[in-house]
């Protein structure tokens, strides 16, 4: 399996910046790195994805080394409706290697006031 | 507005009975994903498909069918429903390779 490795939970405090950091040693040469937002009872939403180096857009900056093996999810300045739940996802089929995509486990993220 | 929609948003049966999850896109979009959430294991994929006639097994398909006869929509049959197939489901779709999925807000799914 594509499998991505991320802390289970992390507490931050309002205006802070958050970085949520995934692990995924077996990507392949195609496989873009995705990360998504989800609140309970609510389906994932997309929030930033890259392929290397960084990217930014308006709500999150995505940090990603030179080997690919893992990624950096960067949220400045986060806010008490930040807190919900992150999910990385490597590719979105069966890779180069064979692996399956899948989700890690998700990192709960709680903003305190 | 483009959506991705779920139907029913919650059920109940029983153990053995056959069970269809349904999932429509307006988006046009060629990939498809089933998943399923439980507590501890985030989200799994079960099937998923790149196109009209199309259908691939993933990390969790024993249990599970998926059809797709169109663009729009692709259900989801629990051929007999066994309680260890008691989650939430989601449903996603995305336009093409490596492009980010779009998900539907799940179906609660408890078997008694």
């Amino acid at each position: 399996l594509a499998k991505t490795t991320q802390p289970i939970s992390m507490d931050s405090y309002e205006g802070q910046e958050v970085n949520i950091t995934c692990s995924h040693n077996n990507i392949a040469t195609n496989d873009y790195i995705t990360w998504y937002q989800q609140f309970p009872s609510q389906g994932p939403r997309f929030i930033i994805q890259g392929y290397k180096t960084k990217v930014t857009n308006e709500v999150a900056s995505l940090f990603i080394p030179a080997d690919r093996k893992s990624s950096t999810l960067s949220l400045p300045r986060v806010s008490l409706s930040d807190t919900a739940v992150y999910y990385c996802l490597v590719g979105d089929r069966i890779n180069n290697a064979g692996n399956m995509l899948t989700f890690g486990g998700g990192t709960r993220l709680m903003v305190k006031p | 507005d483009a959506e991705i929609t779920q139907s029913p948003r919650h059920k109940i049966t029983e153990t053995g009975r056959q069970v269809t999850l349904a999932c429509h896109q307006t988006w046009n979009h060629n990939n498809m994903f089933w998943y399923r959430q439980d507590l501890g294991h985030g989200l799994r994929l079960i099937h998923y498909s790149y196109g009209v006639q199309d259908t691939n097994k993933g990390e969790v398909s024993d249990g599970y069918s998926v059809s797709r006869s169109n663009t729009e929509d692709l259900p989801l049959t629990l051929e007999s429903a066994a309680s260890s197939q008691t989650s939430v489901y989601f449903c996603a779709s995305s336009p093409g390779p490596n492009q980010p999925q779009h998900f539907g807000d799940g179906t609660r799914l408890s078997i008694l």
